[in-house]
C-alpha cells in the first residue's frame, strides 16, 4: 500500500501566524483528503482535493498529483484551529476507497 | 452535506463481554462502509470494509471473528467486539463515501474501554 508522510509532525504558533502543513505519497493517489480531528476525535472534512487547488475561508489546499504532495494552508491562525490535521489517501491501484492517513499534524495555536 | 452517525459516542465494558457499534449513513444509501481504529495519539488505521449483502473484508492482521463486522442495510454497518478485553480500548470511528470518487464523511467515532 501507499505510504503517507506528513510534516511537521508538531506545531506551535501564536494566534494570527501563518502555516503550511505538507503531505508527500509515496504513490499517486485517489480521492485525497484533509481532516482536522477536533478534541472529542471527531474528524472534520476539510478538503476534498485530489488535485488542484481550493479555498474555504481561511484555509486553502494545494494538491500536485504529478508530484505526490498536497499543502494546507492556515492563514490569520486562531486557537479554534488547535487540533490534529490529517490528510488521508487512496492508493491509485484501485483499492476500493480504503483511505490510508498520514501520522498527522499536531497543531497548538497560543493566544 | 452528507452527514454519517455512530453509536454509541463512548462505552465502558467488562473484559470478556461484547460491544455492539453502530454506523449509519443518514441521508445516502452506502454500499460500502469503513471501520477505522485509533489509539492514543496515532493516527486511524483501517480494520475492514463493509459490504452491504456480502462479508466484510479484513485489514491484515485483523482478527475476523473478534470484530464482527454486519452491513445488512443500505444505511447500517456494526462492529461487534467480541470478548472484549483491555487492550481492544480503543477509538472505532466508521467512514462511508456518499459514491465512490468523492469525499468520505466519517461518524463522531466511539471510544471504547474495557475494564
Amino acid at each position: 500500500g501507499i505510504q503517507v508522510e506528513q510534516s511537521p509532525p508538531d506545531l506551535i504558533l501564536q494566534e494570527g501566524a501563518n502555516s503550511t502543513l505538507r503531505c508527500n505519497f509515496s504513490d499517486s493517489v485517489n480521492n485525497l483528503q484533509w481532516f482536522h480531528q477536533n478534541p472529542w476525535g471527531q474528524l472534520i472534512n476539510l478538503f476534498y482535493i485530489p488535485s488542484g487547488t481550493k479555498q474555504n475561508g481561511r484555509l486553502s489546499a494545494t494538491t500536485v498529483a504529478t508530484e505526490r504532495y498536497s499543502l494546507l494552508y492556515i492563514s490569520s491562525s486562531q486557537t479554534t484551529d488547535s487540533g490534529v490535521y490529517f490528510c488521508a489517501g487512496e492508493g491509485s491501484g484501485g483499492s476500493n476507497y480504503k483511505l490510508t492517513f498520514g501520522k498527522g499534524t499536531l497543531l497548538t495555536v497560543n493566544p | 452535506g452528507a452527514v454519517v452517525s455512530q453509536h454509541p459516542s463512548w462505552v465502558i465494558c467488562k473484559s470478556g463481554t461484547s460491544v455492539k457499534i453502530e454506523c449509519r449513513s443518514l441521508d445516502f444509501q452506502a454500499t460500502t462502509m469503513f471501520w477505522y481504529r485509533q489509539f492514543p495519539k496515532q493516527s486511524l488505521m483501517l480494520m475492514a470494509t463493509s459490504n452491504e449483502g456480502s462479508k466484510a473484508t479484513y485489514e491484515q492482521g485483523v482478527e475476523k471473528d473478534k470484530f464482527l463486522i454486519n452491513h445488512a442495510s443500505l444505511t447500517l454497518s456494526t462492529l461487534t467486539v467480541t470478548s472484549a478485553h483491555p487492550e481492544d480500548s480503543s477509538f472505532y470511528i466508521c467512514s462511508a463515501p456518499r459514491r465512490l470518487n468523492t469525499e468520505a464523511f466519517f461518524g463522531q467515532g466511539t471510544r471504547l474501554t474495557v475494564v
